[in-house]
């Protein structure tokens, strides 16, 4: 199986602020690496496709690059709504496997 | 608009069996495949397996690839999780998922509410 590791595992922030989380694939990993933000509660969201493609509806101001096995999110400006867990996620190969989250908090 | 509705929470014994159900609205669901994704309590996301749709073909994880069936009923858009000889660890939140495929990029587009699923005897 293909382990997804991310960093920081939790990270506080201001409003404003750039905030980078990093996902490291086991194994290469090519383009076929996803972001999704989840909300307490609610079901993930897909925020990123194919490492770089910003899912429609996705404000602009969240990112992500990296290839091979490596990949970075970005939020180039951090909003309140964006207190959240976000999760990488390999589909390269099944088992399907994702990080094991970034919880973001707003100070 | 596209939906993914599932049914409703329970409540099963240790070595019971769960079936939930994720109706589709919305779209053409035999153009898309249905993932299904669980959450235990305060933990990540763990993929449990996978449906085409359209052929009927699955693929599982390892840890429930002996207890798990993902099924679909082409009449009523509908897919299903069954998950059998329920353990305590089973206990979790479990999505279905839209596993819609761009290129050969796969993402999950559309998820469901989540069914909160809890083993206790």
């Amino acid at each position: 199986d293909i382990q997804m590791t991310q960093s920081p595992s939790s990270l506080s922030a201001s409003v404003g602020d750039r905030v980078t989380i990093t996902c490291r694939a086991s194994q290469t990993n090519s383009i076929y690496l996803n972001w999704y933000q989840q909300k307490p509660g609610k079901a993930p969201k897909l925020l990123i496709y194919a490492a770089a493609s910003l899912e429609s509806g996705v404000p602009s101001r969240f990112s992500g690059s990296g290839s091979g096995t490596h990949f970075t999110l970005t939020i180039s400006s951090l909003q309140p709504e964006d207190s959240a867990t976000y999760y990488c996620q390999q589909s390269y190969r099944t088992p399907y496997t994702f990080g094991q989250g970034t919880k973001l908090e707003i100070k | 608009q596209v939906q993914l509705v599932q049914s409703g929470a329970e409540v099963k014994k240790p070595g019971a069996s769960v079936k939930v159900s994720c109706k589709t609205s919305g779209y053409a669901f035999t153009s898309y495949g249905i993932s299904w994704v669980r959450q235990a309590p305060g933990q990540g996301l763990e993929w449990l397996g996978w449906i085409s749709v359209y052929n009927g073909n699955t693929d599982y994880g390892q840890k429930v690839q002996d207890r798990v069936s993902v099924t679909t009923d082409t009449s009523t858009s509908t897919a299903y999780m069954e998950l059998r000889s329920l353990r305590s660890d089973d206990t979790a939140v479990y999505y279905c998922a839209r596993d819609n495929c761009r290129g050969s990029y796969c993402v999950f587009d559309i998820w469901g509410q989540g069914t909160k699923v809890t083993v206790s005897s």
